[in-house]
């Protein structure tokens, strides 16, 4: 089973519409999570972390799912910008514990395209 | 504010070759990381350093060294060259605190093809 599973999309949603994707962890032990995007081309930037209680910023919305090992991310009135590929990123759970890193796995990533 | 640079952008070279790629940070994050990205596989993990003279390896270690003799520097080396290490090389940086994995900042990228 892979460590963190999404899927690859594409999703094509119009400008406006509320999205929203999934990503499953297999590693229970894992403790910090975030959403990353990436723009083509370009560099991994965080988006957001997501905590336990669920949180929100602006147009975004993270919750965590322990018991079901899943991530969420919701996005609404969707822009045109918000076109990327998300990265759903899980600590490793000291995969690299050697060197005392968590060491974070990154899932291979949603692809998003917002239609005007 | 700088941030996390890496030298060069691009670069082509051919099988056999060594190959340096350059990270340089200037918030004196502890941690440095490097990755690979290739379609179908997303970003795996090659090396990584929580500070300087102390290194390991990642997922994907296999025809790369690394050194860190300065916090702000964590250059990845490719011994020499093979065509499956063609790819798009990440550097990365965080402050790693007690009992957390941290967010990681990511330089810009190089784009390496091996013919």
């Amino acid at each position: 089973r892979k460590e963190v599973e999404q899927d690859p999309g594409p999703f094509n949603v119009p400008e406006g519409a509320t999205v929203a994707f999934n990503c499953t962890y297999s590693n229970s032990a894992s403790q910090s999570f975030f959403w990353y995007r990436q723009d083509c081309r370009k560099e991994p930037k965080l988006l957001m972390s997501v905590y336990s209680s669920g949180n929100e910023d602006g147009r975004f919305t993270a919750q965590l799912n322990r018991a079901s090992q899943y991530i969420s991310l919701l996005i609404r009135d969707s822009k045109l910008s918000d076109s990327a590929t998300y990265l759903c990123v899980v600590n490793g759970g000291g995969r690299y514990s050697g060197g005392g890193a968590d060491g974070l796995t990154f899932g291979k990533g949603t692809h998003l395209i917002i239609q005007p | 504010d700088a941030g996390i640079t890496q030298s060069p952008r691009y670069k082509i070279t051919e099988t056999g070759r060594q190959v340096t790629l350059m990270c340089h940070q200037t918030w004196s994050h502890s941690y440095m990381f490097w990755y690979r990205q290739d379609l179908g596989h997303g970003l795996r993990l090659i090396y990584y350093s929580a500070a300087a003279d102390i290194t390991d390896k990642g997922e994907v270690p296999d025809g790369y060294v690394v050194s860190r003799s300065k916090t702000e520097n964590f250059p990845l080396t490719l011994e020499s060259a093979t065509r499956s290490q063609t790819s798009v090389y990440f550097c990365a940086s965080s402050e790693f605190r007690t009992g957390s994995a941290d967010t990681q900042y990511f330089g810009p990228g190089t784009r390496l093809t091996v013919l």
